[in-house]
């Protein structure tokens, strides 16, 4: 149990377009999802905390023009970078808990975004 | 604050070699302790979690255990396989301050036959 699906695995997409990632969590519901960014051989940066029918909450330096964070339903959560730039490629991995606060977190497997 | 410690990699072993990651951490209340496993390509799987003081947490031959006196959570295994080549992350969680992760840098292992 406890699967989070993340999609697209990999995208490539032209300087200037958006890119939307998807993060589902397929055998439970979750009010809260969290997007990480990581960099080649870096750890996981938080991006921001998914919070579902409310706004997300960005981590300092996140700029939430840029990275669009939509949770409108308790198993669906999604990430649009919008006017993507050659820095924005990255490797985006999404999580979410599947019990209470004391449960560990279930991660997506990742998404390869490489902007050209 | 809270935060973690992880020794740096990368880390490389011959098959069969005794692994230990080292993993210490600081937290301000009573947090619950976690190891995480990358493969290439893939996202974060939960290893192995223990919540409280003297809690072993074990799973495919990996443990660690959570030490309050030292404040550490290294991860151990007997005898490393090749297909144990992967980043290992150490988190802690403290939900009496909030509902945020905090990982360490990631340690590099890889297994050579």
């Amino acid at each position: 149990g406890a699967v989070v699906s993340q999609h697209p695995s990999r995208v490539i997409c032209k300087s200037g377009t958006s890119v939307k990632i998807e993060c589902r969590s397929l055998d439970f519901q979750a009010t809260t999802m969290f997007w990480y960014r990581q960099f080649p051989k870096k750890s996981l940066m938080l991006m921001a905390t998914s919070n579902e029918g409310s706004k997300a909450t960005y981590e300092q330096g996140v700029e939430k023009d840029k990275f669009l964070i939509n949770h409108a339903s308790l198993t669906l959560s999604t990430l649009t970078v919008t006017s993507a730039h050659p820095e924005d490629s990255s490797f985006y991995i999404c999580s979410a808990r599947a019990g209470d606060v004391y449960s560990p977190l279930h991660f997506g497997n990742g998404t390869r975004l490489t902007v050209t | 604050g809270n935060s973690v410690t992880q020794m740096e990699g990368p880390v490389t072993l011959s098959e069969e070699a005794f692994l230990t990651i080292n993993c210490t951490y600081t937290a301000t209340g009573y947090p619950s302790l976690f190891w995480y496993v990358q493969y290439p390509g893939e996202g974060l799987q939960l290893l192995l979690k223990a919540t409280k003081a003297d809690d072993k947490g074990s799973n495919k031959g990996f443990e660690a255990t959570y030490r309050k006196e030292t404040t550490s959570f290294h991860l151990e295994k007997g005898s490393v396989q090749v297909s144990d080549s992967a980043v290992y992350f150490c988190a802690l969680s403290d939900p009496r301050t909030g509902n945020q992760f905090y990982f360490g840098t990631g340690t590099s292992l890889t297994v050579i036959p």
